[in-house]
């Protein structure tokens, strides 16, 4: 099976543009999850999609957006760019199964915010 | 605020030598993960441990853990060069689908 597909690799953006990423989750998974990574914050949860509804969202902005298709793939999209939005983000997609199943990750996007 | 929150921050080690990882979490889990993480590359699930286990082995990995002191361990043996990579606990909100991870340790190996 393939794995969990991230496009694009790297991205770089200006203050105040916005910008939107692509996930492919692993055959069959159902629910896909957002991370943004940043050395001083860690991996902070964004959001996390089921079934083309968002089932949890962490605590970001409005300016942080996504959307799962019927097809499972997930976008996630950040409006009016700041610097502080350059991060390593992380899609996952999770194993069918009860609650809190392995997550599946993507090598990331890498978005510098310039 | 993070659910899990691991020690050492870093950790260094020559190869051979036994490396242990530690994670607290504040609230009730039904199960408690590892990952690891390469440089600048998604993280990949390395073990899984139920509320109910209190040890489980993998290969090299050995993992406990203590709900009573919500406190969890990950131990390599024998480590490599290869090991070298942070290591991040994980936790799940109670009946939920939501992955908080802690702040990771940072294991260098060397050879």
């Amino acid at each position: 099976k393939a794995g969990v597909t991230q496009t694009p690799r790297y991205l770089i953006k200006t203050r105040g543009q916005q910008v939107t990423l692509s996930c492919s989750p692993i055959s069959g998974h159902r629910s896909v999850s957002w991370y943004q990574q940043t050395p001083g914050q860690g991996l902070q949860f964004l959001f996390e999609y089921f079934s083309e509804t968002q089932r949890n969202k962490g605590n970001f902005p409005g300016r942080f957006s996504g959307r799962q298709f019927s097809n499972s793939r997930s976008e996630m999209n950040v409006s009016t760019l700041e610097l502080g939005d350059s991060a390593l983000y992380l899609c996952a997609s999770r194993e069918p199964g009860p609650y809190n199943s392995p997550l599946h990750f993507g090598n990331g996007t890498r978005l510098t915010v310039t | 605020s993070q659910q899990g929150e691991e020690d050492p921050q870093a950790l260094s080690i020559q190869e051979g030598e036994n490396a242990t990882m530690n994670c607290s979490y504040k609230t009730s889990i039904n199960n408690l993960q590892w990952y690891r993480q390469n440089s600048g590359r998604g993280l990949v699930h390395l073990i899984l441990i139920r509320s109910n286990e209190r040890e489980k082995h993998s290969g090299r990995l050995r993992v406990t853990l203590d709900t009573s002191k919500k406190s969890s361990s990950l131990l390599i043996t024998a480590s490599r060069a290869a090991d070298t990579a942070s290591y991040f606990c994980a936790t799940g909100n109670t009946g939920g689908f939501k992955t908080i991870f802690g702040a990771g340790t940072r294991l260098f190996v060397k050879a």
